[in-house]
C-alpha cells in the first residue's frame, strides 16, 4: 500500500513565524503535490512538483514556496504565516508523469492554527 | 476552464436509505472523473474512478457512470451503513497533465 506521511496532524504558530510541513512518501512516486481544504471551498492546489528540484505553481501560491530535494519528501513552506493561512493542509502523490486519470494518495492532513 | 459542481451538503438519511450525490462537470477534451472520500481525521482516498464516457465505476456498494451527454458522474448508492458517513468528493482530472481539479465536498451523515 502507498503510504503518505505527514510531520505533524495539528500545529500552533504566530504570526510571521516560519513553517515547515513536511510530506514523505514511500512508493516512489514522481508527482507530488501540496493543497489547502477550507469549508465549502474543496481543495485547493497550493504547489505541485514532477520530479526532484523541479516545482510548478498551482492555483492558489501566493504566501507559499516548496522545496523538493529528494524523491521522496516534499516540504511546504509558509515564509511569515498570516491568520488567514489558518487551514487543513493535505499532501498527496501520484505515480507518474503528465497522465489523466492518475489516482492520488493522500496523507492524513496538518489541520494549522496561525494567531 | 475545467470545473466541477457537486450537490451541497450536509446530507443526512437513515440507515439502508438510497444515496445520490449530484456531480457535474466543465471540461475541455475527455477528463478522468473521480470520487474521493475523507473519513473523520483522515486524508483522501480515492473511492472509485472512470476514464471515458459510459465507464462505470463502483467499489464499496457505490457506483457512479461517467454521461458524456449530460456531462455528470453522480454517485449512487442503494442501501447506505453508519459507516458510510463521511465527506465525499467529486473530481476531474484532465489530459496533459497529472493534476485534479475537486468539487466543494458532500458531507453524508447516516443516522441509525
Amino acid at each position: 500500500d502507498v503510504k503518505v506521511t505527514q510531520s505533524s496532524r495539528y500545529l500552533v504558530k504566530r504570526t510571521g513565524e516560519k513553517v515547515f510541513l513536511e510530506c514523505v512518501q514511500d512508493m516512489d512516486h514522481e508527482n507530488m503535490f501540496w493543497y489547502r481544504q477550507d469549508p465549502g471551498l474543496g481543495l485547493r492546489l497550493i504547489y505541485f512538483s514532477y520530479d526532484v528540484k523541479m516545482k510548478e505553481k498551482g492555483d492558489i501560491p501566493e504566501g507559499y514556496s516548496v522545496s523538493r530535494e529528494k524523491k521522496e519528501r516534499f516540504s511546504l513552506i509558509l515564509e511569515s504565516a498570516s491568520t488567514n493561512q489558518t487551514s487543513m493542509y493535505l499532501c498527496a502523490s501520484s505515480l507518474e508523469g503528465r497522465i489523466a486519470g492518475e489516482t492520488q494518495y493522500f496523507g492524513p492532513g496538518t489541520r494549522l492554527l496561525v494567531l | 476552464g475545467n470545473s466541477v459542481t457537486q450537490m451541497e451538503g450536509p446530507v443526512t438519511l437513515s440507515e439502508e436509505a438510497f444515496l445520490t450525490i449530484n456531480c457535474t462537470y466543465t471540461a475541455t477534451g475527455y477528463p478522468s472523473l473521480f470520487w474521493y472520500v475523507q473519513y473523520p481525521g483522515e486524508g483522501l482516498q480515492l473511492l472509485l474512478k472512470a476514464t471515458k464516457a459510459d465507464d462505470k465505476g463502483s467499489n464499496k456498494g457505490f457506483e457512479a457512470t461517467y454521461r458524456k451527454e449530460t456531462t455528470s458522474f453522480h454517485l449512487e448508492k442503494g442501501s447506505v451503513q453508519v459507516s458510510d458517513s463521511a465527506v465525499y468528493f467529486c473530481a476531474l482530472g484532465y489530459s496533459s497533465a497529472s493534476k485534479i481539479i475537486f468539487g466543494s465536498g458532500t458531507r453524508l451523515s447516516i443516522r441509525p
